[in-house]
């Protein structure tokens, strides 16, 4: 089964950096995935895709505080020089064949 | 640049139908495959429904299937999710998304605005 875990919420500092994690199911080291923000009262906007090798391709106009790394099955989204618009909901997202899924996602906070 | 312009939202009732549209438009529609994704009041995004980019294939999530209905015309570039005896828990924002394929990866890498789908008595 198809499962992606994320923290509920995170928070860091305007100026720091944070670095928010999805973990893929047992067996699923492999897949790539994709992350998705939402700003408050937003739609949702994507950010980047992530393969298990760490390489990312981000969307049109992502800015390069945005990247992505990845460990086994885990899959990291850090964003540096936090700034006030980057307070949102963090979406990961996998695929397979007949099914999409989306981690829970988390909330960040900039103190 | 890509737009994708929902429609067909509103207040149905338990048991009701109703068809959100959404009209794609800056990129060759027929070439891609495409999603519909729901967010309930207050919670994360669930995928619901997609579909290859001929048509040819389609898939939901068990939440909605037999009761939801995924559809395209690719000659007028928009795709539509019929929904039929909606239930409470259906009550969302529904967004249309666009998906990049590539090597047998699919992602979502365009998103429409979202449309509210209320189903109260």
């Amino acid at each position: 089964q198809l499962v992606l875990t994320q923290s509920p919420s995170a928070s860091a500092s305007l100026g720091a950096s944070v670095k928010l994690s999805c973990t893929l199911s047992s067996g699923q080291s492999s897949y790539a995935i994709a992350w998705h923000q939402q700003q408050p009262e937003k739609g949702p906007r994507y950010l980047m895709k992530l393969n298990s090798d760490g390489s990312h391709t981000k969307g049109d106009g992502i800015p390069d505080r945005f990247s992505g790394s990845s460990s086994g099955a885990e899959r990291y989204l850090t964003i540096s020089s936090l700034q006030s618009e980057d307070e949102a909901d963090y979406y990961c997202q996998t695929w397979d064949t007949g099914i999409r899924v989306f981690g829970g996602g988390t909330k960040l906070t900039v103190l | 640049q890509v737009q994708l312009v929902k429609s067909g939202g509103g207040l149905v009732k338990p048991g009701g139908s109703l068809r959100l549209s959404c009209a794609a438009s800056g990129f060759t529609f027929s070439d891609f495959y495409m999603s519909w994704i729901r967010q309930a009041p207050g919670k994360g995004l669930e995928w619901v429904s997609y579909i290859t980019s001929r048509g040819s294939s389609v898939y939901y999530a068990d939440s909605v299937k037999g009761r939801f209905i995924i559809s395209r015309d690719n000659p007028n570039n928009s795709l539509y999710l019929q929904m039929n005896s909606l239930r409470a828990e259906d009550t969302a924002v529904y967004y249309c998304a666009r998906e990049r394929c590539s090597g047998g990866n699919c992602f979502l890498d365009y998103w429409g605005q979202g449309t509210l789908v209320t189903v109260s008595s």
